[in-house]
């Protein structure tokens, strides 16, 4: 595909079960970032991964989220044992570089979760 | 750290109307500074940027300036359309993730 793509669209799960979410940056990407967006709430940064650098995992909340990313290709985002507050879009984006000046983001339409 | 702060909306405005949608920021360096745009149904997207103080970034009739002496970046576009129905994000950056504003809706009404 063209553009980034993130499964699924949504997800409803009980609290205290385990998530994965999927994104498929654009080939060629070096850049993947996950961001999260609360309702009435502006982009929250979780996590950067850049080429084979160690990623930058400063914005994850806690430890029952992680990230992972197989080379420039696809990430996982695993939020686990659920909690109510988790309820947002996860959004993905890709880069070409750092998402400066010269390599814009790329984003996903995102994963709608609600954890009831 | 990094910040930025927009008005909040939504904005409603009839057809042909001026826009203008507020944007500060705080940051340490010399960021780049963006908008991003999100159409119903479609992922956020770039609209403009613009990379140093005094520059102007400008696309699809929208633009922003950036100005270091009041740390804004306003966006503006004089004549809106109902196809400009969106949310509007300021975003800045540089060579570390984004960091984004709340997003403010707008609303265009024929």
């Amino acid at each position: 595909g063209a553009g980034v793509s993130q499964s699924p669209s949504n997800k409803v799960t009980e609290k205290g079960k385990d998530v994965e979410l999927r994104c498929d940056p654009i080939s060629g990407h070096t850049a993947l970032y996950w961001y999260r967006q609360r309702l009435g709430q502006g982009l929250e940064f979780l996590i950067y991964f850049q080429g084979n650098s160690a990623p930058d995992k400063s914005g994850l909340p806690s430890d029952r989220f992680s990230a992972e990313r197989t080379g420039e290709s696809v990430s996982t985002l695993t939020i686990q044992r659920t909690q109510q507050e988790d309820s947002a879009v996860y959004l993905c984006a890709s880069s070409l570089g750092t998402g400066g000046s010269n390599s814009p983001l790329h984003f996903g339409n995102g994963t709608r979760l609600t954890v009831t | 750290g990094n910040s930025v702060t927009q008005m909040e909306g939504p904005v409603t405005l009839s057809e042909e109307a001026f826009l203008t949608i507020n944007c500060t920021y705080t940051a340490t360096g010399y960021p780049s500074l963006f908008w991003y745009v999100q159409y119903p149904g479609e992922g956020l997207q770039l609209l403009l940027k613009a990379t140093k103080a005094d520059d102007k970034g400008s696309n699809k009739g929208f633009e922003a300036t950036y100005r270091k002496e009041t740390t804004s970046f306003h966006l503006e576009k004089g004549s809106v359309q109902v196809s400009d129905s969106a949310v509007y994000f300021c975003a800045l950056g540089g060579n570390t993730p984004l960091v984004f504003g709340k997003g403010t809706r707008l609303s265009v009404i024929a």
